[in-house]
């Protein structure tokens, strides 16, 4: 069976520090897929990233960066110098090879204070 | 482009009442989902589709059915709603072909209080 975990439940950053928010899966399939999901305050669910199994070079977009690292299962997303936009709720996902199933962890709450 | 089109956005039922969260989507993906977020929590898959006539429980079933007649349209049918039910439902699809890796695209949400 897939999990996600994100053991960080509630994260609170002052404003322009930087920010780690773990992630880590199990899955017994060799193709799979990770997201990132971001919940702010208003309610929606706003994608963010999609990562490959078989592409592990990490990604950076603006302020935004992903480890993805297959030998540990992790898939972090670091926020650099963080915003007090950047408070949400932020969701790590997995779906597997077959495509159908997308298994989400519990979300971890980040406050970023002024 | 609508995306993904759920209605309505509030509601408060009954305990027993019945209604039906509608879904609509115009991007023509062929899979659709049903998800709940209760307070402070993550999301729990309800049911997904894989197409039209296709569909298959998740995580937390009972108490909800689906029907999914159309590629556009996933309805979601709460029978004798109860307390437990009280949550934000959210409507996603997506595109189910190769190589698989398409995100969900959400609704809005409904908010459903039952009282």
């Amino acid at each position: 069976a897939q999990k996600v975990t994100q053991a960080q439940t509630e994260i609170s950053v002052v404003e322009k520090e930087d920010v780690t928010l773990d992630c880590v899966y199990e899955t017994r399939d060799t193709t799979y897929y990770l997201f990132w999901y971001k919940q702010p305050p208003s309610g929606e669910l706003v994608f963010l990233i999609r990562r490959n199994s078989f592409d592990e070079q990490n990604e950076i977009s603006g302020r935004y960066s992903w480890n993805f690292q297959k030998s540990t299962s992790s898939f972090n997303f670091t926020i650099t110098a963080s915003q007090v936009v950047d408070s949400a709720v932020y969701f790590c996902a997995l779906i597997d090879n077959y495509g159908q199933n997308f298994v989400f962890g519990p979300g971890t709450r980040l406050s970023v204070l002024p | 482009n609508a995306g993904v089109t759920q209605t309505p956005k509030f509601r408060i039922l009954k305990i027993g009442q019945s209604m039906t969260l509608q879904c609509a989507q115009d991007m023509n993906h062929n899979y659709m989902y049903w998800y709940r977020q209760d307070p402070g929590m993550g999301l729990k898959l309800i049911y997904y589709s894989v197409g039209a006539g296709i569909t298959d429980k998740g995580e937390v079933p009972n108490g909800y059915n689906v029907s999914r007649s159309t590629t556009e349209d996933f309805p979601l049918r709460l029978e004798l709603a109860a307390p437990s039910q009280t949550s934000v439902y959210f409507c996603a699809s997506r595109d189910g072909q190769r190589p698989y890796n398409s995100p969900l695209h959400f609704g809005n949400g409904t908010r459903l209080t039952v009282t």
